[in-house]
């Protein structure tokens, strides 16, 4: 069946690095692929989204790039911010039959020190 | 738009009680999610409405559990005989339409003592 792939964390980082989050994926199909957020205290949120390959999703500086070649959809930010502080979920919809759910990642937290 | 609501956010109940949620999704939304999350994982897809049918079950979605729509508006998901491996954050979502974004509501917490 379908899966998510992220890299394990917790990553902690400082104030102005470069984020990179790794997400690979495994689907039958051609899935759309998402990045959810969920901040402390708050729901899940949709960062970003890409719904074919090579299609670039961005948001809030966040950019992930759909890679059919190597089933990627890594996220990356150029400088995070302590605001930037949460779980990150990789996750992808396929529409096999149907099928509107979404296939989650383990989640990846995400902590930046000012 | 307020937003994804459900209730109530905590639940505590002991082994074998029977526990009702209830979703109340975004008001032009036609479609409405349940899904369950446990401590250091993604969140799991339950089921899934269109207007007031289900469309899709899944396995994880034992005997014990069901689901409804009656009116196309809000959800109740029922677990009979809670285990205490039903203990989990119960999610729910909605959207206006297939490959739209889905919003998520903040959760129920189930705690099965």
């Amino acid at each position: 069946g379908d899966s998510v792939t992220q890299m394990e964390g917790p990553v902690t980082l400082s104030e102005e690095a470069f984020l990179t989050i790794n997400c690979t994926y495994t689907a039958t199909g051609y899935p759309s692929l998402f990045w959810y957020v969920q901040y402390p205290g708050e729901g899940l949120q949709l960062l970003l989204k890409a719904t074919k390959a090579d299609d670039k999703g961005s948001n809030k500086g966040f950019e992930a790039t759909y890679r059919k070649e190597t089933t990627s959809f890594h996220l990356e930010k150029g400088s995070v911010q302590v605001s930037d502080s949460a779980v990150y979920f990789c996750a992808l919809s396929d529409g096999q039959g149907g099928s509107e759910k979404l296939v989650f990642g383990k989640g990846t937290k995400l902590t930046v020190n000012p | 738009d307020t937003g994804v609501s459900q209730n109530p956010r905590h639940k505590i109940t002991k082994r074998g009680q029977n526990v009702t949620f209830r979703c109340d999704p975004i008001s032009e939304h036609n479609r409405l999610y349940w899904y369950r999350q446990t401590l250091g994982q993604g969140p799991e897809f339950l089921t899934y409405f269109q207007n007031e049918a289900q469309l899709e079950k899944s396995r994880l979605l034992s005997d014990r559990f069901s689901a409804e729509r009656p009116k196309g508006s809000f959800s109740t998901l029922e677990i009979q005989r809670t285990e205490q491996g039903d203990s989990a954050m119960y999610l729910c979502a909605s959207s206006s339409g297939t490959y739209y974004e889905q919003y998520f509501g903040p959760g129920t917490r189930l705690t099965v003592t």
